[in-house]
């Protein structure tokens, strides 16, 4: 499969505080993207997506980038809640609807 | 009214044995997926039916065998378990045709081999 790596496994961030998750991807066909958060003993709950023809998506407290020019897409996420503890996958579409997911980032927020 | 649900929540088995996991989904999606998520978090696709058909198949091997009865199921069958099929098993579906085709996840299947 197509690698989607993320720069940092885990994460810890005092609560209010902004969290920033990477993520790298490899295909440049990879048209749309998604990010994704686990809750623990949940499935994957999706966040946010972005299409390849934009560079940036604003949802409620979480914003996503995408830079098509190194390939790096980034999940914000504004005045972190203890309740945003969770791991965070980001996923690649690539044309003919095949999706591959990262290893996922471990949030932690600290009260 | 969930929207993706998975039976069994759990399933410890010994090596050797065949199991299924199912997968039901009332959200009138057109496509379900099977993935694989091992120890370390790391999420795999393995099959995914759109209309009753086949159109991804990973890197499988033949001891799993997708079944959909119909466009709302998706059943994940398993024969001659072995160690390293312990993971957790998710079921998702998503309509393809849609303009974002996001996947809904069920809660997951814990499989134990032993």
């Amino acid at each position: 499969g197509e690698s989607v790596g993320l720069h940092l496994p885990t994460l810890s961030v005092q609560e209010g505080d902004n969290s920033i998750i990477n993520c790298a991807y490899s295909n440049s066909a990879s048209d749309y993207f998604i990010w994704y958060k686990q809750e623990s003993g949940k499935g994957p709950q999706f966040i946010i997506d972005i299409r390849s023809n934009m560079d940036k998506r604003q949802g409620q407290r979480v914003t996503v980038l995408l830079n098509k020019t190194v390939k790096h897409l980034s999940l914000q996420i504004a005045a972190t809640q203890p309740g945003d503890s969770a791991v965070y996958f980001c996923a690649e579409n690539i044309p003919g609807n095949q999706f591959y997911f990262g290893t996922g980032t471990s949030l932690t927020v600290i009260p | 009214d969930t929207a993706v649900s998975q039976t069994p929540k759990y399933l410890v088995t010994q090596m050797g044995n065949d199991k299924s996991i199912k997968c039901e989904q009332n959200l009138g999606h057109d496509t379900m997926y099977w993935y694989k998520q091992d120890s370390k978090k790391f999420l795999k696709i393995m099959f995914s039916y759109n209309n009753k058909e086949l159109i991804i198949n990973e890197t499988v091997p033949n001891r799993f065998s997708p079944k959909s009865p119909d466009k709302a199921h998706l059943n994940l069958h398993i024969n001659s378990l072995e160690l390293g099929d312990s993971a957790v098993y998710f079921c998702a579906s998503s309509h393809i045709s849609a303009s974002h085709n996001e996947q809904f996840f069920g809660p997951g299947t814990r499989l134990t081999v032993l």
